[in-house]
This record gives C-alpha cells, structure tokens and sequence, in this order.
C-alpha cells in the first residue's frame, strides 16, 4: 500500500498565483522528499527534509514537516506556465527504499 | 556524466515473452532501484539493491528478477510477460548522506504486453 498520499489529486490556478499541495503518511520516516515529474519524463528531484526539520526553502519551493500529524506541503509561490508537472511525496525509512504517493497534477494556465 | 540510462526507451512484447531492461549509472552510486509507474499512479517499487551483490524486494516484485554484478548496472528481467506488466519503469540510483538521500531517476522505458 502507498506510504504517501497527495492531495488535491489535481490542481489548476493561474500564472503568478501561488500553489499549494499536501502529502499525508502512515509510518514513521527518515526523510521526505518532493519530486517533480513533466508528462512523460522521468522524476527529478526538488527538495528533501529531514524528520527533525520543520520548514525548508529552495527558490520558489517551501516545503514543511508536521510529523506529529504525519503531513508535509509543497507551496510553490509565483507559478510560472513552466510548472505545469505532476508532484509527488516520497517517504523514506530505510535507505535505498523510497514509497511514493500517487501525485497531484498541478495545471499553471498562462 | 550521463546520469541514469535505460534502455529501451519502447518495448512491445507478447504475453508469455522474457526479456531485459537495462539501467546503467555512472555517478558511483551504491543504491540503484527498479520502480513501474501505471497510468494516474505514482511509482511502486519492484526491487532495489544497496550495493553490489545485494539485492532486494519491494512492494511488487512477482514476476521481474534483478541481479547487481557490478556497481554501475542494475538489470530487470520478466520472465513471462503478461499483460498485468504493461506499465513504465524506472530505474533510478542514489548516493547515501547520512540518512538522508535524492535519487535520479532515468528517462524510463515504456513497455505493452500483448
């Protein structure tokens, strides 16, 4: 069964406006990383957080970590046409074993 | 560097058919993984290996067999394609930091049992 689970399951917003998706896991985990996935491409890595971080940055990217509710978010701020991808959460609890959520397709309209 | 390659990149096969998917890295990696990503889903892993010569299951390994002979290939083989298979795999490979580690990914191979 899937560690991770994204919500929405898709996401549709404008040029310039800001994007928000959540992931929820059941176990407890190492790391959590967010990748990113253009149609028909292989994953590419955005940012990963550890446990025992809180919130990270990376350019446009915000990620935060409740382990206490098990959930992390990805905020990408001033959405650009080039960030239309689909998003997915990994966990992570032992090294080289990764479990990933089903994703949330997030549509940027220019 | 070339990063993760697999190939091929299209594969049709008949139900019944064996065959082999390479994936080769070339970053020294030691943990290399094999995931199939089915239509509106996200990646399940099928088998990963934390180095030469080990190997190991993940959550959907019935039907596909790897070996790891050397650090830089990770090959996945069906032994009997069936139309369940038919799906987009993935092989990606990454580096241990602590415990915290990114993977990368290669460009996937596309595969449709008949």
């Amino acid at each position: 069964s899937q560690q991770g689970e994204e919500d929405p399951q898709a996401l549709s917003i404008q040029e310039g406006e800001n994007a928000t998706m959540n992931c929820s896991y059941k176990t407890s985990i190492n790391n959590l990383q967010w990748y990113r996935q253009n149609s028909g491409r292989g994953l590419v890595h955005l940012i990963l957080i550890r446990s025992n971080e809180r919130e990270k940055h990376s350019g446009r990217l915000r990620v935060t970590l409740d382990t206490s509710k098990k959930s992390s978010s990805l905020l990408i701020t001033a959405s650009r046409a080039a960030d239309t991808a689909s998003y997915f959460c990994a966990t992570d609890t032992n090294a080289g074993k990764s479990t990933f959520g089903d994703g949330t397709t997030l549509t940027v309209k220019p | 560097n070339a990063g993760v390659t697999q190939t091929p990149k299209f594969q049709v096969l008949k139900t019944g058919q064996s065959m082999t998917l390479q994936c080769a890295q070339d970053m020294n990696h030691e943990y290399m993984s094999w995931y199939r990503q089915d239509p509106g889903m996200g990646l399940r892993l099928i088998h990963y290996s934390v180095g030469a010569g080990i190997t190991d299951q993940g959550e959907v390994p019935n039907g596909y067999n790897v070996s790891r002979s050397t650090t830089e290939d990770f090959p996945l083989r069906l032994l009997s394609a069936a139309p369940s298979q038919t799906s987009v795999y993935f092989c990606a490979s990454s580096y241990a930091s602590g415990i915290a580690y990114e993977q990368y990914f290669g460009p996937g191979t596309r595969l449709t049992v008949t």
